[in-house]
Formats: C-alpha cells, structure tokens, sequence
C-alpha cells in the first residue's frame, strides 16, 4: 500500500469546519483513499472512502485532488465529540494486502471549544 | 448492540502466563481481522480469517500467538508465554466482503498489561 503523510496534530474551533490533509503521491490507481477515526480507548471507526470522485456522507466529505495524489477530509461543522485521532489510509481494492488496513500516526484532532 | 464486541476488555497477567481473548464479529460478516495496537502508534495488523480459514498472518504474529475461527463465528486470540513487550491494545474487526471495497468495523479491543 502507498504511503500516506498527515500533520500530527491540528486544533478546530467547534461549530467550524475540520479540514484534514492528507499526502499520499505514490498511490496507485488501483487503491482507495480511506478514512477512519480513532477516539480515545476505543477501536478505529470508519469514515469515509473514495477513489478519485469526491464523497460525502453523513459524517464527511472526501475530497481528492484530481491527480490523487491528496486528499482531504472536512468534517463539516466540528463537535468536542469529533475530537480523535484520523488516520488517512490507502488500500488496493483487491490482490496481495488488500485485506488489511494499513495504519500511520494518523491526525490528532482536537476540537477547542 | 450488532457491533463487533471484545472479551475480557482489560486483561493483567504476570509475564510467562498464557492468555486468550474472544472476538464475536458482526454476524453476517464473513471476515475478521486481528490487529495490535502499543501506545500512540496507529493499528498493526496481525491476521485475518476469511470465514473458518485463516488466510494472512504478520511477521508480527510470533509462535507464541495463535488465533482460530473455528466454526467461522467467534474468533479467539492466544498469546503463550507473555512477554511485556506484549503489553498492548489487540483490536478485532470484521468486515462482509462484496463489491470491491468493504469496510472494516473495530470492536473496543482488549487492553493486555504483562507486569
């Protein structure tokens, strides 16, 4: 899997938009960008994902640069509860390591309120 | 609750003990995955089952740990011989396979800490 670069850490005022960067250049066109979360003591929750159109669900919104080689995810008006570590991670949709998750530092979130 | 659970949550053990943790997937969930987690690192994957069969193990998943699926339900996670660099967070997750892509849900996991 490509590898993928994120800040350590970043603060969001509450009520305000979370835009987290994420670089990941050498990413193949056979690989999604996923999204999760992690809050503290508990697992990982899955965001959000998307190969090269932009996303959005209930939670996010993806947006991926039109070379793919980054991306960002907004949360779009940020909550104390969406304060969490996100990792940026990138996986082929199928063969060899497409089955498992591969997990950085990832982004600490904290949102000030 | 539907949600992947984990069992013990927390678990201490003296170092040279044996200890097993239970996993109980989403039930429609044909696959479950095993990660480790040590403190401010990110998830490490370990293994995974596709149903009863287990497909991939990590270089990390030394002799001393083995995991089933035996009836490709439940999944348990040994661990012989504790060592305190075993001290970690162990998180289960499962996911259905369909399509192309298909996420992975996390239960709480298991805290292990080898005094």
């Amino acid at each position: 899997d490509a590898k993928t670069t994120q800040p350590p850490s970043m603060d969001c005022a509450e009520g305000r938009a979370a835009n987290l960067p994420c670089n990941h250049s050498t990413i193949s066109g056979n690989e999604y960008v996923y999204w999760y979360r992690q809050i503290h003591s508990q697992g990982p929750q899955y965001i959000i994902h998307g190969l090269k159109n932009n996303e959005t669900n209930e939670m996010a919104s993806l947006i991926i640069t039109e070379d793919r080689k980054s991306s960002t995810l907004i949360l779009p008006h940020a909550t104390l509860r969406d304060t969490a570590v996100y990792y940026c991670i990138v996986r082929a949709f199928s063969g060899a390591g497409s089955y498992q998750l591969t997990f950085g530092k990832g982004t600490k979130l904290s949102v000030i309120p | 609750d539907t949600g992947v659970s984990q069992d013990p949550r927390h678990k201490i053990t003296k170092r040279g003990q044996n200890v097993t943790f239970r996993c109980d997937p989403i039930s429609e969930h044909n696959r479950l995955y095993w990660y480790r987690q040590t403190l401010g690192q990110g998830p490490e994957f370990l293994t995974y089952f596709q149903n009863e069969a287990q497909l991939e193990k990590s270089r990390l998943l030394s002799d001393r740990f083995s995991a089933e699926r035996p009836k490709g339900s439940f999944s348990t996670l040994e661990i012989q011989r504790t060592e305190q660099g075993d001290s970690a967070m162990y998180l289960c997750a499962s996911s259905f396979t369909s399509g192309v892509s298909y996420e992975q849900y996390f239960g709480p996991g298991t805290r292990l800490t080898v005094t």
